[in-house]
């Protein structure tokens, strides 16, 4: 899984209550991303990172935060869980190596909120 | 919104068979890239292709573009069960800077 690891890998929460996803890198990449999967969805861009303490909104960021204090970690915050926010979050890095916007993917956590 | 769409959402093959899928898209592009996600897995990059490229070959995958008509097909040939995962293709847009847009994915199932 390209240097990426995912914590926790499972997670069931209550309704309300705030939640931390951790993406933590080993190569000092520049690009980081958090995507959430669901059926019927594939995979939709929550927010992304170009660098320490830079973060952009991506097509569903609504209800979620995102801190990048140190290169190599990427945390996603939900403020407070909701049932809509159950799904599997995947982290991803680019490494910038063709040009071309290459993806390498996390194993996924997969969040269920009751 | 999806940028890219696939088409079939899902197919079976026999091992040996070639399969076949498409994903059509509605801006124009920088790139798109195939990838693979094996059942609870975490998505792997296949294959990229450029904007001004119109086939690509990595092993047996064989990705075609055509930007005139929006579309790519990838064909996977000589396929073996251990090809059975869902595929998206995603998109690098112009207008997107340094994101993908993906689709919804073919989930292809290679029988023995």
């Amino acid at each position: 899984d390209a240097g990426i690891t995912q914590s926790p890998r499972h997670k069931v929460t209550e309704t309300g209550t705030p939640v931390t996803l951790r993406c933590h890198q080993t190569e000092n990449h520049r690009y980081m991303y958090w995507y959430r999967q669901d059926p019927g969805h594939g995979l939709r861009l929550i927010h992304y990172s170009y660098g320490v303490k830079d973060t952009d909104k991506g097509e569903v960021s609504d209800g979620y935060s995102v801190s990048r204090s140190k290169t190599e970690d990427f945390l996603l915050t939900l403020e407070s869980a909701t049932s809509s926010q159950t799904s599997v979050y995947f982290c991803a890095i680019n490494p910038g190596t063709s040009g071309g916007n290459e993806q390498y993917f996390g194993p996924g956590t997969r969040l269920t909120v009751t | 919104s999806q940028q890219g769409e696939e088409d079939p959402q899902a197919l079976s093959i026999q091992e040996g068979e070639n399969a076949t899928m498409n994903c059509s898209y509605k801006t124009s592009i920088n790139n798109l890239q195939w990838y693979r996600q094996n059942s609870g897995r975490g998505l792997v990059h296949l294959i990229l292709i450029r904007s001004n490229e119109r086939e690509k070959h990595s092993g047996r995958l064989r990705v075609t573009l055509d930007t005139s008509k929006k579309s790519s097909s990838l064909l996977i040939t000589a396929s073996r069960a251990a090809d059975t995962a869902s595929y998206f293709c995603a998109t690098d847009a112009r207008a997107a800077g340094n994101k993908l847009t993906f689709g919804g994915g073919t989930r292809v199932l290679v029988k023995p």
